[in-house]
């Protein structure tokens, strides 16, 4: 079974620009994660969708970060304009159902992809 | 503030060593503690603990948490090489929502040399 795709794998950008990651979840799994982990920190959810709608986006900085699922398959994570504090590894996960109140760091039944190591300079 | 406290921050070790790790803990509406294990990957889970003195063991990791002093430990006994890597403790606490809430500790960086 093929895993969570993510691309790229490094970007380095110069502040101010911006930058996509793209994430293809496991085929059927309706529920799709991002996640942002600081050097020295664990991992920070960002967004959840649940098919192509959007469950918890609390913790997105929204004047910078967008995200979408269109289609309920594929999603993207957009950066604009970066920030040096961007600089990060950027997670994707999905789970083939909502976790109900659990995170997928917690349930063997979700599942990450590689990850987007991202460099603001 | 909720908060998590890992202890050491970095560990360097001989292969056929022991080590202990050390998680505390300051965290209200307390669910469970995890442990992680971290490569150049996302992190891989490695235990859930809810109750106080009760082991868990897998392999040559154990580990077991302290409710009423608020702590964890997570043994390796016989590090190997492929145990090098960043444990991270997390705390779940229930503040309801769709997600709970994971607080984490910066993690042990461990270095296990043959």
């Amino acid at each position: 079974e093929a895993g969570v795709a993510q691309s790229p794998r490094y970007k380095i950008i110069e502040k101010r620009q911006s930058v996509a990651f793209w994430c293809n979840p496991i085929s059927g799994h309706a529920t799709l994660y991002w996640y942002q982990q600081i050097l020295g920190q664990g991992p920070k959810l960002l967004i959840q969708f649940q098919n192509n709608g959007v469950v918890d986006d609390s913790q997105l900085p929204k004047d910078r970060f967008s995200a979408e699922r269109l289609k309920g398959v594929d999603s993207t994570l957009k950066i604009q304009p970066a920030k040096l504090e961007d600089s990060a590894v950027y997670l994707c996960a999905s789970s083939p159902r909502s976790l109900e109140g659990r995170s997928p760091l917690m349930n063997t039944e979700a599942f990450f992809g590689q990850g987007t190591r991202l460099t603001v300079v | 503030e909720d908060k998590v406290v890992q202890s050491p921050l970095s560990l360097v070790v001989h292969e056929g060593d022991t080590v202990t790790l050390n998680c505390s803990y300051e965290v209200t509406n307390f669910r469970s503690l995890l442990w992680y294990k971290q490569e150049k990957k996302a992190p891989t889970f490695l235990f859930m603990l809810t109750s106080s003195g009760i082991e868990k063991k897998s392999g040559r990791l154990s580990s077991i948490l302290d409710k009423k002093e608020l702590f964890s430990i997570l043994n390796i006994t016989a590090t190997q090489t492929g145990d090098s890597a960043v444990y991270l403790c997390a705390v779940e606490a229930n503040y309801g929502g769709s997600q709970g809430n994971l607080i984490f500790g910066k993690g042990t960086k461990l270095s296990v040399k043959p």
